[in-house]
């Protein structure tokens, strides 16, 4: 079936990395996803990368896929506290539904 | 680009009465608009999947008198939610698929939070 897991915590201090996991089932997917979301807000598409690329890098964000073992990870370089948000991970099966990991609450310590 | 606004961000009404909820993408056109459900600590449940100019699929278990919606332009879907009740009171979070990347790309809304008394 369909399932997308995350750990949930995750507390770093500030100008370290941090390193966000998630593992998925299904491997139809062409995108995965990181979605960012702050309290009370909606989410903000963070990033992607394409399902036949190994790594993405987007400023301080670094992207793997490590498709054999169905491992996504997003890694933040120099963490600042305004990164503090829950993190999801989330890929679009065949049949179009985004399914998402149970978000990853990311707390930054100064 | 792929800005998606909702409005109201928040409302509170009284047991009984309907909310209608707005979701709008300002600069794109979106046939597919999706509506989710968050409670707190938790991921968003999908509730349903809104194309314009046709009927919504609601997904198992969410009762689709209840949570009516409406996709009548490619920039606007409502959620109605008809005779609120407490237990009704969440996160009410819409999207709208759009490329880029993929036409399956969501992009979200801000989120609605409604409040039942």
């Amino acid at each position: 079936g369909e399932d997308v897991e995350q750990s949930l915590f995750l507390s770093v201090r500030e100008g370290d990395s941090s390193v966000i996991n998630c593992t998925y089932t299904d491997s139809s997917s062409t995108y995965l996803y990181w979605y960012k979301q702050e309290p009370g807000a909606g989410l903000q598409l963070l990033t992607y990368i394409f399902s036949n690329m190994d790594m993405k890098q987007d400023q301080r964000l670094t992207v793997l896929l490590n498709k054999k073992d169905k491992h996504l990870s997003l890694r933040i370089a120099d963490t600042q506290t305004g990164d503090s948000a829950i993190y999801f991970c989330a890929e679009i099966p065949q049949g179009g539904k985004l399914i998402f990991g149970q978000g990853t609450e990311l707390s930054v310590k100064p | 680009g792929a800005v998606v606004s909702q409005h109201p961000s928040w409302v509170i009404c009284k047991s009984g009465t309907s909310v209608k909820i707005e979701c709008r993408s300002l600069d794109f056109q979106a046939t597919t608009m999706f509506w989710y459900r968050q409670f707190p600590k938790q991921s968003l449940m999908l509730m349903a999947t809104s194309n314009e100019g046709s009927k919504a699929t609601y997904e198992q278990g969410v009762e689709k008198d209840k949570f009516l919606i409406n996709h009548a332009s490619l920039t606007l879907s409502t959620l109605t939610v008809t005779s609120a009740h407490p237990e009704d009171s969440s996160f009410y979070i819409c999207s709208a698929a759009h490329r880029p990347p993929s036409t399956d790309t969501q992009y979200f809304g801000p989120g609605t939070r409604l409040t039942v008394l």
